[in-house]
């Protein structure tokens, strides 16, 4: 199985302020990684897929990067509506055997 | 419409089993592979296994191989996860989530609500 880290735990940043998010794979995953949000009480929302593909509806602010086992999703110019937990995906296998980070919980400062 | 419509909230005791439904009005059902996950509280989420609605093909994680069972109802649209020998570590919110047909884009572009699955004694 794919073990997937993100860093870090949680994350305090200022709105208005950029955050960065990590996620590492535990082998090389190639470019398939999807980043969601999940806000209380709510399921989470797709944010990127293949690594750096903003998902339809989703604001230029949000970008993603890297491939293989490196990943980053970089939020600039955080609105109130960003603050929640971040999580990444990995779904590189036939048949799929995919996997999920522990999340990030991105906080107002 | 294009949304993923979930049954409702169960309460189950140990060894009982919980058959959860998701119907997907708004788009066509054969399109995009339908997959279930949970999320126990405070976990992170976990992929529990696929199913296609068009051919019946499933794939299931291999921790819950012999518990699991997914099918669907074309008819309907809506494709059901069935766990059996129910623990209280199987307390989780069920989500069901759609991915895309190519392979391999199991990203999920649409979820559920999620159907809160309670298990105790």
């Amino acid at each position: 199985e794919i073990v997937m880290t993100q860093s870090p735990a949680t994350l305090s940043v200022s709105p208005g302020e950029s955050a960065t998010l990590s996620c590492r794979a535990s082998q090389s995953v190639s470019s398939n990684l999807a980043w969601y949000q999940q806000k209380p009480g709510q399921a989470p929302r797709l944010l990127i897929h293949d690594a750096s593909t903003r998902a339809t509806g989703i604001p230029a602010r949000f970008s993603g990067s890297g491939s293989g086992t490196e990943f980053t999703l970089s939020i600039s110019s955080l609105q109130s509506e960003d603050f929640a937990v971040y999580y990444c995906q990995q779904y590189n296998n036939w048949p799929p055997l995919i996997t999920f980070g522990q999340g990030t919980r991105l906080e107002i400062k | 419409q294009v949304q993923l419509v979930q049954s409702g909230a169960e309460v189950k005791k140990p060894g009982d089993s919980v058959k959860v439904s998701c119907e997907a009005p708004g788009y066509t059902f054969s399109r995009y592979y339908l997959h279930w996950v949970r999320q126990a509280p405070g976990q992170r989420l976990e992929w529990m296994g696929i199913i296609d609605p068009s051919g019946g093909y499933t794939s299931y994680t291999q921790r819950l191989q012999g518990r699991l069972r997914m099918t669907r109802d074309t008819s309907t649209n809506t494709v059901y996860m069935e766990l059996s020998s129910l623990r209280s570590e199987d307390t989780a919110m069920y989500y069901c989530a759609r991915s895309p047909v190519t392979i391999p884009a199991w990203y999920f572009d649409l979820w559920g609500r999620g159907t809160l699955v309670t298990v105790s004694s």
